[in-house]
């Protein structure tokens, strides 16, 4: 299994440009999240899916959309990009929730100039 | 208060020491309660669970108070490999579901 593959690894963009993050998993789990980290914060969550169809805001929901059409795949799409989200950003999966282990991709790195 | 608080470190230990690390939390109806490690640059992992109990792995053993609201990670006989962040996460309530802390930074010398 290859668990949480997370692409790109790296990217810059330009701020108003938009782009999306793509998070896939293989192991069949109902819930994933998005987060991001920045220096001295922490991890904050941006948005999480408890399954196909369904989506919810987390803490830093603004400038960011998701959406979730199968179990596999979580992308979240940065919609005009500011340089406040440069940040690294990482997807999670868990097969029960909040509860439960979470299992995180290795990571976007993301720069906005 | 913030929802999870850790002394940011960082700790500087040497091989062999014996470390600890608490954290805090303010909602009282968390359920859950874990210790993940981050390495520089990478992805969080798992630690351990902390039950009600007190557990143990290994070298590992986490402990949950629930009337004063603490968790505590004990490391001992700390190895170099030990490096890391050590997370406190902790389950929240609405659009925070997973609340994590900060992070303490622990550093173990040769």
């Amino acid at each position: 299994n290859a668990g949480v593959t997370q692409t790109p690894k790296f990217q810059v963009l330009k701020t108003g440009q938009s782009m999306t993050l793509q998070c896939a998993q293989d192991m069949n789990h109902e819930y994933m999240s998005w987060y991001r980290q920045d220096p001295g914060m922490g991890l904050r969550l941006i948005h999480y899916s408890v399954g196909a169809g369904i989506t919810d805001q987390g803490e830093v929901p603004n400038g960011y959309n998701v959406s979730r059409s199968t179990t596999e795949d979580f992308p979240l799409r940065l919609l005009s990009a500011a340089p406040s989200q440069t940040s690294v950003y990482f997807c999670a999966s868990s097969y029960g929730g909040q509860g439960s282990e979470q299992f995180f991709g290795p990571g976007t790195r993301l720069t906005v100039l | 208060r913030k929802e999870v608080e850790q002394d940011p470190g960082p700790f500087n230990v040497p091989e062999g020491a014996t470390v600890a690390f608490n954290c805090t939390y303010s909602n009282s109806a968390s359920q859950s309660f874990f210790w993940y490690r981050q390495d520089c640059r990478k992805e969080p992992k798992l630690l351990m669970s902390v039950y009600s109990s007190g557990n143990e792995d290994g070298r590992f053993t986490a402990q949950l108070n629930r009337a004063s609201q603490y968790i505590s990670l004990l490391i001992r006989d700390s190895k170099l490999s030990d490096s890391a962040t050590y997370l406190c996460v902790v389950t929240g309530s609405g659009n925070t579901p997973l609340v994590f802390g900060k992070g303490t930074r622990l550093s173990v010398i040769a």
